[in-house]
């Protein structure tokens, strides 16, 4: 499988910061990296598809103007939660897809917003 | 539409047998997906079936029906360990590949 890697893995921000969260594969060179969320006992849930040297593809509903997506190499996509609010807290996943169409998740990174 | 509807809880003994069900409502079918997710961890790779029947995989074994929108997973030999959320996943959107996950279902073992 794919080594993903997620930095910062938590991060408490006051209301109204701006607050990036990168993406990394580790061993392999990916083109297409994909974001999700989950909120507590809710299973995850798309925000956007992060083509390399593209711009991003939003899921319904996502403010692509509070959630800015950068993928500017194939190893490395960032997430910026732009004027953060307590209702962004939440766990944020970052994930690739290999050649195989098998998707390999990071760590996550846990946000919360005061 | 795209949908996945999974049991939210399960409960097994340490050393039984559990399946956890998922059925799919899909358009266009690439494949189904399980995962696995501790508390507070990412999820990780179990299986891809987008062939009919069963994959055994160690002591995780995959089952598909595509006429009935159907999957299973079945887990052998439980343990601890094995306590966590199973998410049952569909791609969708093409050649993207973008995942729908269901809701998980919540295994809990018991001594």
């Amino acid at each position: 499988g794919a080594v993903v890697s997620q930095h910062p893995s938590r991060v408490i921000c006051k209301s109204g910061t701006s607050v990036k969260i990168e993406c990394r594969s580790l061993d392999f060179q990916a083109t297409t990296m994909f974001w999700y969320r989950q909120f507590p006992k809710q299973s995850l849930m798309l925000m956007a598809t992060s083509n390399e040297g593209s711009k991003a593809t939003y899921e319904q509903g996502v403010e692509k103007d509070k959630f800015l997506i950068n993928h500017a190499s194939l190893t490395l996509s960032t997430l910026t939660v732009t004027s953060a609010h307590p209702e962004d807290s939440s766990f944020y996943i970052c994930s690739l897809m290999t050649p195989a169409d098998t998707q390999y998740f990071g760590p996550g990174t846990r946000l919360t917003v005061l | 539409g795209q949908n996945i509807d999974q049991p939210t809880e399960m409960t097994a003994t340490e050393g039984a047998i559990v399946q956890i069900n998922c059925t799919y409502q899909t358009s266009g079918f690439n494949g189904l997906f399980w995962y696995q997710q501790h508390a507070g961890e990412a999820p990780t790779f179990l299986s891809y079936n987008v062939l009919d029947g069963l994959e055994e995989k160690g002591r995780f074994s995959s089952f598909l029906s595509r006429s009935k929108g159907y999957s299973y997973l079945l887990l052998k030999e439980l343990q601890m360990k094995d306590s966590a959320s199973y998410l049952c996943a569909v791609p969708y959107g093409g050649a993207t590949n973008k995942l729908i996950f269901g809701t998980g279902t919540l295994l809990a073992v018991q001594p």
